[in-house]
């Protein structure tokens, strides 16, 4: 079982909707949580990153965390067709050294509709 | 300031050839590290560095070198291209980060390579 898993889509949805895009993972040691996006031929961005358990929101965007699921989410809410773009979550165990590395899944690709 | 700075954007080459690929980054980042992604395989560290004279290994070394003489460059060598090295590659780079706080990855714009 990889250590991160995410389905990879494509999510196909109107403009306008709510969008949730998960992951889910296996090492419970992971703290940190990260959403980066990508969209074509561009390097990844951080949209949103949670340290430990609980809801963060920014705007129409909103990560949450489930430690004791082991499960992450984002959720993207009045969805424009400027969010199309792959969505890649990561975790890492701490922020130091190789602890910090990132751990990605492989991402999901997202498409909005006008 | 420019980030994270790739060089070169695509490239082609031949099996057996061995090549450089070039990371700057002007953000006086501690941290440096090289991913490459695959469709279906999501992004990989290959090396990573947590300073300047210090590099480790991450999940996929294999036919790589790195070194980091300086905190701004981190090249990415390959020795001796092979056609499972054909990949998109990113370089990221982050600082340290006290008292545990995040540290943010900023990631270039990524090098094609192809190798054939």
């Amino acid at each position: 079982q990889k250590e991160v898993e995410q389905d990879p889509g494509p999510l196909s949805v109107p403009e306008g909707a709510i969008v949730s895009l998960n992951c889910t993972y296996s090492n419970s040691a992971f703290q940190y949580f990260m959403w980066y996006r990508q969209y074509s031929r561009k390097g990844p961005e951080l949209l949103m990153y949670t340290y430990s358990s609980g809801n963060k929101e920014d705007g129409r965007f909103t990560a949450q965390v489930d430690k004791s699921s082991k499960y992450i989410s984002l959720f993207i809410r009045d969805s424009q067709p400027s969010d199309s773009a792959t969505y890649l979550c990561a975790m890492s165990l701490s922020y130091g050294g190789s602890q910090g590395n990132l751990i990605f899944g492989k991402g999901t690709k997202l498409s909005v509709k006008p | 300031n420019a980030g994270v700075t790739q060089t070169p954007k695509f490239q082609v080459l031949k099996t057996g050839q061995s090549m450089t690929l070039q990371c700057a980054q002007d953000m006086n980042h501690e941290y440096m590290s090289w991913y490459r992604q695959d469709p279906g395989m999501g992004l990989r560290l290959i090396h990573y560095s947590v300073g300047a004279g210090i590099t480790d290994q991450g999940e996929v070394p294999n036919g790589y070198n790195v070194s980091r003489s300086t905190t701004e460059d981190f090249p990415l060598r390959l020795l001796s291209a092979a056609p499972s090295q054909t990949s998109v590659y990113f370089c990221a780079s982050s600082y340290r980060a006290a008292g545990g706080r995040f540290r943010e990855a900023f990631f270039g714009q990524g090098t094609r390579l192809t190798v054939v």
